[in-house]
């Protein structure tokens, strides 16, 4: 069974960038079944999709955030990757690492809170 | 971007209750809509794709309909594991956007 697992610091300051690690177990990341991705749930904003990547060479990013966001793939590890660049008090959001199938989010993470503060 | 609009925000209703949830798209996304289902403190956790498409494992009391521009959620009879906030998500257009979502509390 397919499960996603976020890692990653829970406190960033302003101005830095932060970083999250999404481990999936149960599905080679590089089998081209799924995409992965990347979805925040703020109060202020609700669910917002980030970006999803796949076959390690193919990123889609929101418009909204694409000049700050780049998600990256380590086959390796068997694990996805978020940066988010510049980040101020709006970024603050609980992150999930999610899988997609045709856009659809069929396997979330548990998510992780990323406060950003000094 | 495709604009989500759920109605009701909240709806309070009893165990045994059939429900409605409606999401509406700011243009047509043909059937190319999902439920999810988020208890508090969870993740969300996907029930229903393709507008009508029950996810493995979904029961049968959860039901979707609609097409275009209007979509529903039914609960036939709510259990009290359905006490929850439901969100649509549309997939016709990226970026994929999502409702703010229906909260279903206990009357």
């Amino acid at each position: 069974q397919l499960q996603l697992q976020e890692s990653g610091p829970g406190l960033v300051k302003p101005s830095e960038t932060l970083s999250l690690t999404c481990s999936v177990s149960g599905e080679p990341i590089s089998s081209g079944t799924y995409y992965w991705g990347w979805i925040r749930q703020s109060p202020g904003k609700g669910l917002e999709w980030i970006g999803s990547v796949y076959y390690s060479e193919y990123t889609y990013y929101n418009p909204s955030l694409k000049s700050r966001v780049t998600i990256s793939v380590d086959t390796s590890k068997n694990q996805f990757s978020l940066k988010l660049t510049s980040v101020t008090a709006a970024d603050t959001a609980v992150y999930y690492c999610v899988s997609q199938t045709s856009g659809v989010v069929d396997n979330w993470g548990r998510g992780t809170l990323v406060t950003v503060s000094s | 971007d495709i604009q989500m609009t759920q109605s009701p925000s909240t709806l309070s209703a009893s165990v045994g209750d059939r429900v409605t949830l409606t999401c509406r798209a700011s243009q047509n996304i043909s059937s190319w809509l999902a439920w999810h289902q988020q208890k508090p403190g969870k993740a969300p956790k996907l029930l229903i794709y393709k507008a009508s498409s029950l996810d493995s494992g979904v029961p049968s009391r959860f039901s979707g309909s609609g097409s275009g521009t209007e979509f529903t959620l039914t609960i036939s009879s709510l259990q009290p594991d359905d006490f929850a906030t439901y969100y649509c998500q549309q997939y016709d257009t990226s970026p994929w956007t999502f409702g703010q979502g229906t909260k279903v509390e206990i009357k």
